[in-house]
């Protein structure tokens, strides 16, 4: 069961520079979202999205942009890496579910991004 | 103050010990609450959700305290493998995911 997908798992770039992370589930989750993970801080929301065709904003979007053009896939474009970027980024789905049980959120396995 | 906070730890406990973590919310309309489990270097995974009249899952428990805004979770006869880092998650809404997450709490099970 592939579960999320997401690559690449490790990356350096260069301050200016521009790339994407993939990040593709095959549950048929209607809602994903990115988070990055910072030490002594929790998981913080960049972008979400809860449908093909409808992404928002996280609490820190900048410096980021997102698509959603399939239910399956929802990738994460840096526009111009800062050294401030560098984190771990994590990719998640779920179902758009009730209460307790319906929100299990399902991760990737993070991608590891050092901007220099 | 943060939305969602936690003791970060390090708690050190030896091999069959209990230990507790609690987890502190802001925000009253809080709607439910989960656990997850982060091991080092990898993605977090639920552990357990919490119900209000809490629940048991094994050697875990979970309580929920809406009048002090808290939530706890309790380890019985501690394993080595239970060594991670254990998040606290809060979902603001009823419908669809508005989740906020605490720091985490490092768990060391020593032998």
């Amino acid at each position: 069961n592939a579960g999320v997908t997401q690559t690449p798992k490790f990356q350096v770039l260069k301050t200016g520079q521009s790339m994407t992370l993939q990040c593709a589930q095959d549950m048929n989750h209607e809602y994903m979202s990115w988070y990055r993970q910072d030490p002594g801080m929790g998981l913080r929301l960049i972008h979400y999205s809860v449908g093909a065709g409808i992404t928002d904003q996280g609490e820190v979007p900048n410096g980021y942009n997102v698509s959603r053009s399939t239910t399956e896939d929802f990738p994460l474009r840096l526009l111009s890496a800062a050294p401030s970027q560098t984190s771990v980024y994590f990719c998640a789905s779920s179902y758009i579910g009730m209460g307790v049980t319906g929100n299990t959120i399902y991760f990737g396995e993070g991608s590891w991004l050092t901007v220099v | 103050r943060k939305e969602v906070e936690q003791d970060p730890g390090p708690f050190n406990v030896p091999e069959g010990a209990t230990v507790a973590f609690n987890c502190t919310y802001s925000n009253s309309a809080s709607q439910s609450f989960f656990w997850y489990r982060q091991d080092c270097r990898k993605e977090p995974k639920l552990l357990m959700s919490v119900y209000s009249s809490g629940n048991e899952d094994g050697r875990f428990t979970a309580q929920l305290n809406r009048a002090s805004q808290y939530i706890s979770l309790l380890i019985r006869d501690s394993k080595l493998s239970d060594s991670a880092t254990y998040l606290c998650v809060v979902n603001l809404r009823r419908s669809g995911n508005k989740l906020v997450f605490g720091a985490g709490t490092i768990l060391r099970v020593k032998s």
